[in-house]
């Protein structure tokens, strides 16, 4: 089992729609990214937060340590939005390096 | 502000060859990491160097390997390369320890291994 699971793998959505996209993880961690990717390669840190929540634009990221659980949601959704977005946590304690989760693609239509 | 260069952007090599990338990071910032990304393991991380120091290192054989300069550009190194050590390799560079600090990313260096 991964250390960090994103779901859903994949998600299509309407132009309009509020998007929720989920990162579990298993280990005790100081901090979490969230990340996005679009196609050729270039990643853009979005947020990085280690309790609460944090709100940039329509984009809002939030984080419950006992449950070790963050969401990425994003509202009224625009196709540029499309892209792979990744959730990396950093554990706590030994070896501080970043573990990621495998992504979501997101598509959003017209 | 100049964001993070890497270079090449792409290269092809044939296996047994070795291969050197290079990252410069924002100015200021003294930290700089290196990932894997590959479409069946997703990203990985390789290593961070912080003010010349590795601080952190992935699990990566020893034909991966990296060094920070004095002005904090970075470079890494892959030798005897195998196909599967084709990917996209990307760096970041943060103001602080990349575990503490926002990371910004370069476009990447797109390795073929043929």
């Amino acid at each position: 089992k991964n250390e960090v699971e994103q779901s859903p793998q994949n998600l299509t959505a309407q132009e309009g729609e509020f998007i929720t996209i989920n990162c579990s993880y298993s280990v005790g961690i100081s901090a979490l990214h969230w990340l996005q990717q679009h196609p050729g390669g270039g990643i853009v840190s979005l947020f990085m937060l280690s309790s609460g929540k944090k709100k940039h634009g329509r984009l809002i990221a939030t984080i419950n340590i006992q449950e070790k659980h963050s969401s990425l949601h994003i509202t009224a959704s625009h196709p540029r939005d499309s892209a792979v977005y990744i959730c990396a946590v950093i554990s706590q304690g030994g070896s501080e390096k970043l573990v990621f989760g495998k992504g979501t693609k997101l598509t959003v239509n017209p | 502000k100049a964001g993070v260069t890497q270079t090449p952007r792409y290269l092809i090599k044939t296996r047994g060859q070795q291969v050197t990338l290079s990252c410069s990071p924002i100015s200021g910032h003294r930290s700089v990491s290196w990932y894997q990304q590959t479409p069946g393991q997703g990203l990985q991380f390789l290593f961070e160097y912080f003010s010349e120091t590795q601080r952190n290192k992935g699990n990566f054989p020893g034909r991966f390997s990296g060094r920070q300069f004095s002005n904090s550009r970075s470079e890494m190194n892959v030798s005897t390369l195998e196909l599967g050590d084709s990917a996209l390799y990307l760096c970041a560079s943060s103001s602080r320890q990349a575990s503490t600090g926002e990371l910004f990313f370069g476009e990447g260096s797109r390795l073929t291994v043929l």
